[in-house]
């Protein structure tokens, strides 16, 4: 079945330092991925997506590349910020639907 | 526009007590999801609708849980009778369906069973 492996937390890093979740995945087919992200008290929100090898998702700084020769999908930024401070997942959808398989989440925590 | 809407936030019930979640999705989204999430674990799906069908419910326990979504709209679970084991984060969200490539999220509502 399809299922997601992420990197456990929580990951601690001071402001401006260089992020990286490490995501990867079991799947068959060619599924699509996607990070999410949960600030505090808030409900889930979808951070990035790419839908086919070699594709790279992007938004706010962040990046992940689909590579599916290591089925790999880890999320980067350059320099964090404390509003960054959140809960992470890596998730995964079956090509041709959208059904996410959630990773069990990474927390990271920013400070200044 | 509204998000997807869930309530209550919270809940606290005793154990062997029946309870209820409701959610409303976002307009003219055709599936709407109900997702469980334990502490410290990512959601994990237990009933998907394509309108008011369930498509998915392999994962509801169905000794216990149920759920409807009448008119293809609003959506209610029920766990009936609850265990202090069912304490969690029940997340609702929805999607435009065949031509979805994203799925909106609720607040989810945490149940604490005592």
């Amino acid at each position: 079945g399809n299922s997601v492996t992420q990197m456990e937390g929580p990951v601690t890093l001071s402001e401006e330092a260089f992020l990286t979740i490490n995501c990867t995945y079991t799947a068959t087919g060619y599924p699509s991925l996607f990070w999410y992200v949960q600030y505090p008290g808030e409900g889930l929100q979808l951070l990035l997506k790419a839908t086919k090898a070699d594709d790279k998702g992007s938004n706010k700084g962040f990046e992940a590349t689909y590579r599916k020769e290591t089925t790999s999908f880890h999320l980067e930024k350059g320099s964090v910020q404390v509003s960054d401070s959140a809960v992470y997942f890596c998730a995964l959808s079956p090509g041709g639907s959208y059904i996410p398989t959630f990773g069990r989440g990474t927390s990271l925590i920013v400070h200044p | 526009e509204a998000g997807v809407v869930q309530s209550p936030r919270y809940k606290i019930i005793e154990k062997k007590q029946p309870v209820a979640f409701w959610c409303n999705p976002i307009s003219g989204h055709n599936t709407l999801y109900w997702y469980l999430q334990n502490l410290g674990q990512g959601p994990e799906l237990l009933i998907r609708y394509e309108n008011e069908e369930a498509v998915d419910d392999s994962q509801l326990p169905k000794d216990r849980f149920s759920a409807e979504r009448l008119k293809g709209v609003d959506s209610t679970l029920k766990i009936q009778p609850a265990e202090l084991g069912d304490s969690a984060v029940y997340l609702c969200a929805s999607s435009l369906g065949d031509s979805a490539t994203e799925a909106f999220f609720g607040q989810g509502t945490r149940l604490t069973v005592v």
